[in-house]
């Protein structure tokens, strides 16, 4: 079936570095992913949609400075924290959206740890 | 603003009972409903989804019931294992290839 791995599962960073976390569909072409951030035993929160070629929409409330999105390729999207806080300690997830425009599939997730 | 309002939060049962999840939603373009199982640690994973063409949809142990009217779903797990112990989230969009709007989850405990 198919398939999104994120990668790495698991970072850690100091304040003030960057961070960035891939996101690649395996056996399809993802015109649209997703990311979402998750806090310890709440829900899944959307932080933008990113759509391959074109720029990321941001949800109100996420800082498109700090969290970059790229979605350069139809298998790869990449979210990069920048300038790195305790406080953006979180676990990350992407989902992808098949070329089908059917199915959304998520990965496994990255959890960052900022120290 | 919660878009999808899920109930109970947790959730204990006993093996071999009933697990039942209450989702409600307000907007009225939203039609795919599903529902995620979520291990700790782990990316959420599709468990099953309904349209709203139709009530209920059944896969193996776990049954969606849809009602449109309320504009409200709920999964049953029937025969509930210790291994179905895990937070459950219910979702909508507007359409299945759409971010999804999340519930706040409910976490279940089956206990042996």
């Amino acid at each position: 079936g198919a398939v999104v791995s994120q990668h790495p599962s698991r970072v850690i960073c100091k304040s003030g570095t960057s961070v960035k976390i891939e996101c690649r569909s395996l056996d399809f072409q993802a015109t649209t992913m997703f990311w979402y951030r998750q806090f310890p035993k709440q829900s899944l929160m959307l932080m933008a949609t990113s759509n391959e070629g074109s720029k990321a929409t941001y949800e109100q409330g996420v800082e498109k400075d700090k969290f970059l999105i790229n979605h350069a390729s139809l298998t790869l999207s990449t979210l990069t924290v920048t300038s790195a806080h305790p406080e953006d300690s979180s676990f990350y997830i992407c989902s992808a959206r098949d070329f089908s425009g059917n199915t959304i599939y998520f990965g496994e997730g990255s959890w960052l740890t900022v120290v | 603003q919660q878009q999808v309002k899920q109930s109970p939060q947790s959730l204990i049962v006993q093996k071999g009972g009933i697990s039942i999840i209450n989702c409600a939603y307000e907007n009225t373009a939203f039609d795919y409903f599903p529902w995620y199982q979520q291990f700790p640690g782990k990316g959420p994973a599709l468990l099953i989804a309904i349209r709203p063409d139709v009530s209920e949809k059944k896969e193996g142990r776990f049954t969606i019931s849809f009602n449109k009217s309320a504009k409200q779903f709920s999964l049953h797990i029937m025969d509930s294992q210790p291994g179905d112990s895990a937070t459950y989230f219910c979702a909508a969009s507007i359409n299945s290839g759409y971010a999804l709007n999340f519930g706040k989850g409910t976490s279940l405990l089956v206990t042996p």
